[in-house]
C-alpha cells in the first residue's frame, strides 16, 4: 500500500523567486519511484521531474530540483526563478511495480 | 506523433444511463490506467491493466467497469451504480514498471457531467 501527503493546499511565490512544495509518502515497496506532475489550467498532466528511490543523488531538470530524503520519506520540489507559466496544480506521486499513488495537490500561484 | 487520446472532451448524460469513455494510446505501452479527479481529492485510481485481457481494481472501482481487448485501448464504462459520476476522468499509460521507471503519460481528460 502507498500513501502520499501534500500538506500545502495552496502556495504563492513572487515571480523570479524560489518556492518549495512539500510531499511525504509511505510505501511498503523496496523499489519505487517518485514523481512531480504539473497540471496547468488546461488540465493536461505534465511530468516535471522523477526520482528513482535507489539513487541518492537528487534529480534536477533546469529550474526544478528535488530534495529527496529517503529515511524521512520526504520528496519536496524546489522551483527556482519562478515564472508566470509555473502557475498550476502540482501533484506528487509515488509508484512501485504496479501503480502510482498521487497526493491531493498543491495549487501554486505566481505573483507578477 | 505518439500520445494518448481521450474522447469526448465533454460528455453529458442523464442519471441512470451507462456511459463509456474512450482511451487510446499509440506509445506501445503495456500498462494503462484510469483516474478520477475531484476538487481537493487529487487523482484517485479506478482501474489499471498491465496486459491485454487482464485488469485490476484500483481504490475506487465500485460503479465502474473496464475492458482491455487490445493493447492500444482501455475504455471505461461508468455504470448507473456509480453514485456520484460527475467528475474529470484521466487516462494514462506507462511501460511495465519492471522495465524501468513507470512514468505515466496522460491523456487530455474527459469531463463527465450527469444531469
Amino acid at each position: 500500500a502507498q500513501t502520499v501527503t501534500q500538506s500545502q493546499p495552496e502556495m504563492s511565490v513572487q515571480e523570479a523567486e524560489t518556492v518549495t512544495l512539500s510531499c511525504t509518502y509511505d510505501t511498503s515497496e523496496s523499489d519505487y519511484y517518485l514523481f512531480w506532475y504539473k497540471q496547468p489550467p488546461s488540465r493536461q498532466m505534465i511530468l516535471v521531474i522523477r526520482q528513482e528511490a535507489y539513487k541518492q543523488q537528487n534529480a534536477t531538470e533546469n529550474r526544478f530540483s528535488v530534495n529527496f530524503q529517503k529515511a524521512a520519506k520526504s520528496f519536496s520540489l524546489k522551483i527556482s526563478d519562478s515564472q508566470l507559466g509555473d502557475a498550476a496544480m502540482y501533484f506528487c506521486g509515488a509508484g512501485g511495480y504496479q501503480k502510482v499513488t498521487f497526493g491531493t495537490g498543491t495549487k501554486l500561484q505566481v505573483i507578477p | 506523433d505518439g500520445g494518448i487520446t481521450q474522447s469526448p472532451k465533454y460528455l453529458f448524460r442523464k442519471e441512470g444511463q451507462n456511459v463509456t469513455l474512450s482511451c487510446e494510446q499509440n506509445l506501445n505501452h503495456d500498462a494503462m490506467y484510469w483516474y478520477r479527479q475531484d476538487p481537493g481529492q487529487g487523482l484517485r485510481l479506478i482501474y489499471y491493466s498491465q496486459i491485454v485481457n487482464d485488469f485490476q481494481k484500483g481504490d475506487i472501482a465500485e460503479g465502474y467497469s473496464v475492458s482491455r481487448e487490445k493493447k492500444e485501448s482501455f475504455p471505461l464504462t461508468v455504470t448507473s451504480a456509480q453514485k456520484n459520476p460527475t467528475a474529470f476522468y484521466l487516462c494514462a499509460s506507462s511501460i511495465i514498471p519492471g522495465q524501468g521507471a513507470p512514468q505515466q503519460y496522460f491523456g487530455p481528460g474527459t469531463r463527465l457531467t450527469v444531469l
